[in-house]
This record gives structure tokens, sequence and C-alpha cells, in this order.
């Protein structure tokens, strides 16, 4: 089975711009995570969505956003980027197993603000 | 911030077992010991979770004390491909906050040839 895709791998924007990244989730998971992971340090919680819903959110501004799709795929999309946003973005798919769930995550996408 | 106490680094002769201690002092009832490794650059990989009794499966075993403070990590028999940051989470099992996984930073094992 195929894991969790994200697109594009790398991306390279300016000040200011915006930009979009997607995830599509492993076959019959319902549940999307997104996490920003800065040079040096361990990936940190942005949002996760649970049929299409926000179910959690962590300590982002307001630029950061995110929906999911009626087909379980998603979109993170950062307004206003500021150099301190370059980062690997990961996404997670999980399904659940017994009483908690499980996440898988993509390779990620490389985003670097000039 | 992270529920979870790891040494910064190990060093492992290749071949042999690797064992990554993790120290979770104040981990309750509910909450699930889980393991995640990665390897430069590239997405976290799952490898094993558990709740109170001793896991096991195709990559790892995971030894978790009687009193759940703390959980042992073993690698069998160490590969040059296991040089990976290895990350400690202590996370909620539904009903509670379990949505999110709370990175620390890990303990980075270097397996020599």
């Amino acid at each position: 089975d195929a894991g969790v895709t994200q697109s594009p791998t790398h991306l390279i924007k300016t000040r200011g711009q915006h930009v979009t990244l997607r995830c599509s989730p492993i076959s019959g998971h319902k549940s999307v995570s997104w996490y920003q992971q800065v040079l040096g340090q361990g990936p940190q919680f942005i949002f996760q969505y649970y049929e299409k819903e926000e179910r959690g959110r962590g300590n982002f501004p307001d630029r950061f956003s995110a929906r999911q799709f009626p087909n379980y795929s998603s979109e993170l999309n950062v307004n206003a980027l500021l150099l301190g946003d370059s980062a690997l973005y990961l996404c997670a798919s999980s399904s659940r197993t017994g009483y908690t769930d499980t996440q898988y995550f993509g390779p990620g996408t490389r985003l670097t603000v000039l | 911030d992270a529920k979870t106490t790891q040494p910064p680094s190990m060093d492992c002769a290749e071949g042999r077992a690797a064992n990554l201690p993790c120290n979770h002092s104040t981990i309750s009832g509910n909450e699930y010991v889980y393991w995640y490794r990665q390897i430069h650059s590239q997405g976290p990989q799952y490898i094993i979770h558990g709740l109170k009794n001793n896991e096991t499966n195709e990559m790892a075993s995971l030894i978790i004390t009687e009193d759940r403070k703390s959980s042992t990590l073993i690698l069998p028999h160490a590969t040059l491909r296991d040089t990976a940051v290895y990350y400690c989470i202590v996370r909620d099992g539904f009903g509670g906050s379990n949505y999110k996984l709370t990175f620390g930073k890990g303990t980075l094992l270097t397996v020599n040839p």
C-alpha cells in the first residue's frame, strides 16, 4: 500500500508570499495532522483534522490554516511568509488501533523562505 | 512540553543490540508510550507503542517498567541504517488530548561499523 504522500517535495518562496502544501493520507485513514520541523528541533504540532473537522490546533499564528477534503486529503496554507517559516512541513495520517491511534508520516515538504 | 527525558546521544556497534532508555516519570494511567525515529531530513518513522505490557514487532521490542515510569526500546541487531534520532513520546489514549504527538529532542543513535 502507498504511504502518506506530500507535494511538492521542495519549495522556495519569498517573504510575504503565500504557500499551499498538499497531503494524501494512507488509504482508509480519515485523520490528517500537520507538523512543522525547524532545523535542529523535533516536529511541532500545527493542526489535526478528522472527518473534515478541525480536531486540534497547536500554538501557531492565524497565518497558518488548513482544510481536509471529502477524500480525506488535506492542504496546509501559510500566508504572509516570514523567514522563520522555513522548515520541513510534515503530514501524518492515522488510523485507530484499539484505544489509541498511530500516526504515519509522509516524507515532508521542505519550504525555504528567502 | 515533552513529558519524556532521553539521553541526547548514544553509540552502538553494528550487529549488537541497541538499548535506548526513556524516562516518563509523570505518565498517567491512560497514556501510551510511542517510539518514532527520524533519519536525516526524512519524515519520522513509527516503530512501536505500548501501554503497560512489553511489546515486540519486526523492528524492535519495547520494555516498560512495572511502575510505567520508564521504558527501553531495543533494536536487537543494529545496522548502519539504524543511525537516526529516536523519539520517545507519551500520549493520551482516546478521550484525552490524544490528537497530537509532542516531540522532545530525542536520542541520536549512531551505529558504528
